[in-house]
């Protein structure tokens, strides 16, 4: 089985940067598995921000950056502000059509 | 805008069955793969299965722990994708979502709100 690693929580300060990660428990996490990630606050759907490594949503700030750093890929968000206070869950292409979620970061801003 | 509306959810007794229905509407639907994710209360997001465009067959694939029970469709000339689920367990019970997958790309692009199903007795 599949295990998508991401820090259960994270606290940035507004105005600064932060940068979750996300990871596979038995492999490095590359390109090719596509990552891909989503904001969700309490009682909403999931909105999605980055998908293919790096390439933003319609309409998502470029606050919001997506990159692979070493072994994991990686969400930073830069200026970070108030309203980006939310759960962020990272997907991973596992190949065949199937898709894995790690089990997302709660990001605190104060 | 585009917008997908999930529909069907409720309280339901352990084995029943339950279908779910995703409507969309501002795009053409018979040119994407829908995705069906749930989220269980206090839970992360899990990825419960795929059908894709009739373009690409319209078939299915399903995550280890539906596949056998639920069953994904889709009626393009009503918009709309379905999620039948069968022989529930109270395991089921979560937030389902259905959500948008561009031609050619690995990543979900729209969502809908979700609808809540409760598996109890």
């Amino acid at each position: 089985q599949t295990v998508v690693t991401q820090e259960p929580s994270f606290s940035v300060s507004p105005g600064g940067t932060v940068t979750l990660t996300c990871g596979l428990s038995s492999a490095s996490v590359s390109t090719n598995y596509y990552p891909s990630w989503y904001q969700q606050t309490p009682g909403q759907a999931p909105r999605t921000l980055i998908y293919s490594t790096n390439t933003r949503s319609s309409g998502v700030p470029d606050r919001f950056s997506g990159s692979i750093l070493g072994n994991k890929a990686a969400l930073t968000i830069t200026g970070a502000q108030a309203d980006d206070e939310s759960d962020y869950y990272c997907m991973l292409y596992l190949g065949s059509d199937s898709w894995v979620f790690g089990g997302g970061t709660k990001l605190t801003v104060l | 805008d585009v917008q997908l509306v999930e529909s069907g959810g409720g309280l339901v007794q352990p084995g029943r069955s339950l279908r779910l229905s995703c409507t969309a509407s501002a795009f053409t639907f018979g040119d994407y793969h829908i995705n069906w994710v749930r989220q269980a209360p206090g839970k992360g997001l899990e990825w419960v299965g795929f059908i894709r465009n009739k373009a690409y067959g319209g078939t299915t694939e399903y995550a280890a722990s539906v596949k056998g029970r639920f069953a994904i469709s889709r009626d393009d000339s009503k918009a709309t994708a379905y999620l039948q689920m069968n022989s529930l367990e109270t395991e089921d019970t979560a937030v389902y979502y259905c959500a948008r997958l561009p031609v050619g790309t690995k990543g979900f692009d729209y969502w809908g709100q979700g609808t809540l199903v409760t598996v109890s007795s």
